[in-house]
């Protein structure tokens, strides 16, 4: 069975300093992607960043950056350089080829401080 | 131009009313979800419909009924609301179910059964 895992609940992090949210994830499949998507307090959900199980380069998107970690089974997204408006909820999820099922984590909650 | 709308964004209702989500995507998708966001901002997959067949159907109580007219609109009907239900509601497309395919996020229904 697939599984996302976010073993952190909550994230304090300085403005402009970088910081790591941490997602591991479990599936017997070869060809899955991982998505990270931001929740603000205003509810949306925001895709923000796409990585391939086969993709041998880290995606990257802005300040953002997927560090893809294979043989552990990790996507950690990084945030570089902090904003106050990176406060928001985080959520990591992976889709598996031939499924149409997207499995969420259970997120976190990213704080920037002032 | 919104990939993908939700009306209303904000339901209030009495216990034992009946109430429908309307959901319409503009990305031309063939899949659309439904997922129900609890107050631990947990995502859970209820439905999802592939080109208006139903592909995806969770453990989810009888009283939600989903309807996809066509491949750009999915509805959720709940009859009998129970405080339960109160959560947010969040409408999702998709193309196809390849690895790479990346879901996009409608802004959400807040329900709130009193």
């Amino acid at each position: 069975a697939q599984k996302i895992t976010q073993t952190q609940p909550g994230m304090f992090v300085q403005e402009k300093e970088a910081v790591t949210l941490d997602c591991t994830y479990d599936t017997s499949d070869q060809s899955y992607g991982l998505f990270w998507y931001k929740q603000p307090s205003s509810g949306e959900m925001i895709f923000l960043i796409y990585q391939g199980s086969y993709d041998e380069q880290n995606a990257t998107e802005g300040r953002y950056s997927l560090n893809f970690q294979k043989a552990r089974k990790s996507a950690n997204l990084v945030i570089s350089a902090s904003q106050l408006g990176d406060s928001a909820m985080y959520f990591c999820a992976m889709k598996a080829s031939g499924t149409y099922k997207y499995i969420f984590g259970t997120g976190t909650r990213l704080k920037v401080l002032a | 131009d919104t990939a993908v709308s939700q009306t209303p964004k904000y339901l209030v209702t009495q216990m034992g009313n009946d109430k429908s989500i309307k959901c319409e995507q503009n990305l031309g998708h063939d899949t659309m979800y439904w997922y129900k966001q609890d107050s631990k901002k947990f995502l859970k997959i209820m439905f999802s419909y592939n080109n208006k067949e139903l592909i995806i159907n969770e453990t989810v109580p009888n009283r939600f009924s989903p309807k996809s007219p066509d491949k750009a609109h999915l509805n959720l009907h709940i009859n009998s609301l129970e405080l339960g239900d109160s959560a947010v509601y969040f409408c999702a497309s998709s193309q196809m179910a390849i690895s790479t395919d990346t879901q996009y996020f409608g802004p959400g229904t807040r329900l709130t059964v009193l």
